[in-house]
């Protein structure tokens, strides 16, 4: 395996629906992160997590629920979405540099996606 | 807060044309620059970064960018397209302070024609 690996790739729900994104980096980074794609719009980051602490939720909705049981694995659990929610959730990782240090930077890696429908 | 700004939305161009993509962005600090490129169907991919030194930074598949600190940009550049380019491409930036939070630009679509 290489990289960062998204599961399921595709996804159709129901507004009623509960299902589960699963993400996985396989690189020894110690950060994680969620970014939801919409069409004619910046990147948005949803969720981080670094040292497998929650550090940022960027006003994201209650119908998404993230959890990172570890440092390899994130998860992005979604229930009672709506149809605007449809996008691409793309996962990504990085090695979080702690504060502190002059030069630090976080180059991420991107998995390759899911691409989510609620009808 | 930082934001970052990427004037073009589609380009489009022919195969040997030069090109050049805007990103300017705004923050005070001092921070590191990112263009990343999205093949179609493909995830996003590190185009190339700048973290310091030379602003001149060279990436692969012969892109380059310039980092002009006086202007807050760091625009995109090759100097001739291949049809293989067409893609979309993605400015961003994080500041090198704080959580490093990465952010992007809308991305331009690039098309090339062959």
């Amino acid at each position: 395996e290489t990289g960062v690996t998204q599961t399921p790739r595709h996804l159709v729900m129901g507004m009623t629906n509960k299902k589960s994104l699963k993400c996985e980096q396989h690189l020894g980074h110690n950060a994680m992160y969620w970014y939801k794609q919409s069409a004619k719009k910046p990147l948005e980051l949803m969720f981080v997590y670094s040292l497998e602490e929650r550090v940022e939720n960027n006003s994201v909705p209650s119908r998404f629920s993230p959890e990172c049981p570890n440092s390899s694995h994130l998860f992005l659990h979604l229930h009672t979405l709506q149809p605007e929610d449809s996008a691409l959730y793309l996962c990504a990782s990085s090695q979080d540099i702690p504060s502190g240090r002059s030069s630090s930077y976080n180059e991420q890696f991107f998995g390759p996606g899911t691409r989510l429908t609620v009808l | 807060a930082q934001s970052v700004s990427q004037h073009n939305h589609h380009v489009i161009l022919s195969e040997a044309a030069s090109l050049e993509l805007g990103c300017n962005y705004s923050y005070g600090g001092t921070v590191n620059l990112f263009w990343y490129v999205q093949y179609p169907g493909q995830h996003l991919q590190l185009l190339l970064k700048y973290f310091s030194g030379d602003p001149l930074v060279k990436g692969i598949k012969g892109f380059e960018a310039e980092f002009i600190k006086s202007k807050f940009s760091f625009n995109l550049r090759k100097p001739s397209v291949q049809w293989s380019d067409t893609a979309e491409y993605f400015c961003a930036v994080n500041a090198r302070t704080g959580f490093q939070k990465l952010v992007f630009g809308t991305g331009t679509r690039l098309l090339v024609s062959p």
